[in-house]
């Protein structure tokens, strides 16, 4: 099946830094979202990408649909206690099970204030 | 607040018992799908719905699961002589059509 490949597994890093954390797979996907998810909550959307090549911003958040639509990466800037969480990468596929989102293992981002 | 909402936020029960999980999706989305996910590891695809077709089911992880969603808009989920191991979060999402998936809180369940 398919598997998506998320790192860094974890991040323990400065207020005020920035992070990069990416998302590679064997197989193409048509659209790669990106989530953060908190302690016993659910995912929250952060970026949608529809095209590859595409580059999105949100805010403080950057993130790229690679060109191979096999990879994607988020780029947090400056970062600030409240990024604290796991973030997830998870991508979409229409060759099977409708609408299925595989996720990535997440990428637990620890901030150092 | 018009998002997903799941109930119970929280279940505990004996393994043996059956259980039942609510999901009320956003109003305006046809889509609804469940998700399961265990600690450490990312949600994992179980079952949708378009309206209250449920087009996607083989990825359920025993013929103990069980979905519906009978008249298009709120669904349940059901496990039937739960096991230990399916002490997990379980996780709805609704969608327009085939637009981004947006999460309610998750159900937290433990088999003991």
């Amino acid at each position: 099946g398919q598997q998506l490949n998320q790192s860094p597994q974890s991040m323990f890093i400065q207020e005020g830094e920035d992070v990069s954390m990416n998302c590679t797979s064997s197989s193409i996907f048509n659209t790669w979202l990106w989530y953060k998810q908190d302690p016993g909550e659910g995912p929250v959307l952060l970026i949608a990408l529809y095209k590859a090549g595409e580059l999105t911003s949100n805010g403080r958040l950057t993130a790229q649909f690679g060109i191979t639509r096999k990879d994607s990466f988020l780029n947090i800037s400056a970062s600030i206690p409240s990024d604290v969480g796991i973030y997830f990468c998870a991508g979409l596929s229409r060759d099977n099970a409708g609408n299925m989102l595989t996720f990535g293992g997440g990428t637990r981002l620890m901030v150092k204030p | 607040d018009t998002g997903v909402s799941q109930d119970p936020r929280h279940k505990i029960t004996k393994r043996g018992q059956n259980v039942t999980f609510r999901c009320d999706p956003i109003s305006e989305h046809n889509r609804l799908y469940w998700y399961r996910q265990t600690l450490g590891q990312g949600p994992e695809f179980l079952t949708y719905f378009q309206n209250e077709a449920q087009l996607e089911k083989s990825r359920l992880l025993s013929d103990r699961f069980s979905a519906e969603r009978p008249k298009g808009s709120f669904s349940t989920l059901e496990i039937q002589r739960t096991e230990q191991g399916d002490s997990a979060m379980y996780l709805c999402a609704s969608s327009l059509m085939e637009q981004e998936q947006f999460f309610g809180p998750g159900t937290r369940l433990t088999v003991l």
